[in-house]
């Protein structure tokens, strides 16, 4: 089947410890997105990707890193600099269309990070 | 203020009812809107696109005012699995289709 796949789907980490989240889709979707939803809030991006081996900072990209080696993955490293890393992290994919422009973004089922 | 806006409600109504969502942006470059269905701890599945002219969606009507930058989604008769967050979405079509989301408008529909 076709999708977005995000592992692990909870993720308890220890302050002062990276840890690095997967995205792969093979939907052969152009553009990769991160971002991070708190309780009773919106999306925020973090980083986003529109082609392999580059990528742009989002909104709130202070603590996270990220790397597209390959067009199908988009990980995502929390690091230990980020202060509040507690939250739901969503990664989504489109596909770029004649003119430059993207269709709708897709969205894998998330990971929940929670800081001990 | 946020650059898109969304009446977080809740909104609780019973079964068979018509309830109106609306939301606001400030960025009038942006082109491309989108209405999402968030359910409870899962991800956003895109609800429909909408669209200068209006689009409907078996009970989903979603409408556009540019001019006053407004959008809204309508959903007659409703279910009880209509119960989830809605998200309004704004974007640009530069920048790989950067979005920014709306905080949601949770609904709630009771037998």
């Amino acid at each position: 089947d076709g999708g977005i796949t995000q592992s692990p789907k909870y993720l308890f980490r220890k302050e002062g410890q990276n840890v690095t989240l997967s995205c792969e889709q093979n939907l052969n979707h152009d553009a990769m997105y991160w971002y991070r939803q708190d309780p009773g809030q919106g999306l925020r991006l973090i980083y986003y990707s529109q082609i392999v081996n580059d990528f742009q900072k989002g909104d709130i990209a202070e603590g996270y890193s990220v790397s597209r080696e390959k067009k199908e993955s988009f990980p995502l490293t929390v690091t230990s600099a980020q202060k509040n890393p507690t939250a739901f992290y969503l990664c989504a994919s489109s596909m770029r269309v004649s003119g430059g422009s993207y269709n709708e973004q897709f969205f894998g089922p998330g990971t929940r990070l929670t800081v001990l | 203020r946020k650059e898109v806006e969304q009446d977080p409600g809740p909104f609780n109504v019973p079964e068979g009812a018509t309830v109106a969502f609306n939301c606001t942006y400030s960025n009038s470059a942006s082109q491309s809107f989108f209405w999402y269905r968030q359910d409870c701890r899962k991800e956003p599945k895109l609800l429909m696109s909408v669209y200068s002219s209006g689009n409907e969606d078996g009970r989903f009507t979603a409408q556009l005012n540019r001019a006053s930058q407004y959008i809204s989604l309508l959903i007659r008769d409703s279910k009880l699995s209509d119960s989830a967050t809605y998200l309004c979405v704004v974007r640009k079509n530069t920048n790989a289709g950067k979005s920014t989301f709306g905080d949601g408008t949770t609904l709630t529909v009771k037998p």
